[in-house]
């Protein structure tokens, strides 16, 4: 059973363009959320996270915005670059008062920026 | 600087090998996980552990076994390859149990004949 869900499969924006990127979860003990950037050949590498307590989060040009009652969030890229262009991962977690520390993954979103 | 490295970053094998997989980080990170990643399917958690001694099966776990002897350590073993264990598979670690950050190695690719 996928407890988190990702769209789309694949996305090509023009350089400049915003692209956005969607998960939405089900399972309502989740309280951290955070996206994976990963470069063709290297492992993932944390690029942003959220809680439910906020709405949005933003660092640099890359922005959370997160659906508490629809059990939705996006990754928003602003001014993307062809440097952004790798697979990006939602996640989810539990808090570690239900005793499960483990990550669940989306299945992951292939970015290409084109100049 | 600390790290996590895998090895071999590149392997060929024959169905019905056993295989081994080395996974070792130099931060002294209580929780180890392995992953493998496969298109379509995201990364999805194969075994994990908090501690030395500690061993936990994941979502994908059968075929598979790892064993933590000392805390820098995660190795996973493939009792008996085959050919739907090709993939990317990849190492992770976070300091304890109330760590959110997951950090990953390079990965190794396996592919099974």
């Amino acid at each position: 059973q996928q407890q988190v869900k990702q769209s789309p499969q694949s996305l090509i924006v023009q350089k400049g363009g915003i692209p956005i990127i969607n998960c939405a979860y089900e399972n309502t003990a989740f309280d951290y959320f955070p996206w994976y950037q990963q470069f063709p050949g290297k492992g993932p590498a944390l690029l942003i996270a959220i809680r439910p307590d906020v709405s949005e989060k933003k660092e640099g040009r890359f922005t959370i915005s997160f659906n508490k009652s629809a059990k939705q969030f996006s990754l928003h890229i602003m001014d993307s670059q062809p440097g952004d262009s790798a697979t990006y991962f939602c996640a989810a977690k539990m808090s570690p008062n239900f005793g499960n520390e483990k990550l669940t993954f989306g299945t992951g979103t292939r970015l290409t920026i084109i100049p | 600087d600390a790290e996590i490295t895998q090895s071999p970053r590149h392997k060929i094998t024959e169905t019905g090998r056993q295989v081994t997989l080395a996974c070792h980080q130099t931060w002294n990170h209580n929780n180890m996980f392995w992953y493998r990643q496969d298109l379509g399917h995201g990364l999805r958690l194969i075994h994990y552990s908090y501690g030395v001694q500690d061993t936990n099966k994941g979502e994908v776990s059968d075929g598979y076994s790892v064993s933590r002897s000392n805390t820098e350590d995660l190795p996973l073993t493939l009792e008996s390859a085959a050919s739907s264990q090709t993939s990317v598979y990849f190492c992770a670690s976070s300091e304890s149990r109330f760590s959110e950050t997951q950090y990953f190695g390079p990965g190794t690719r396996l592919l099974v004949l």
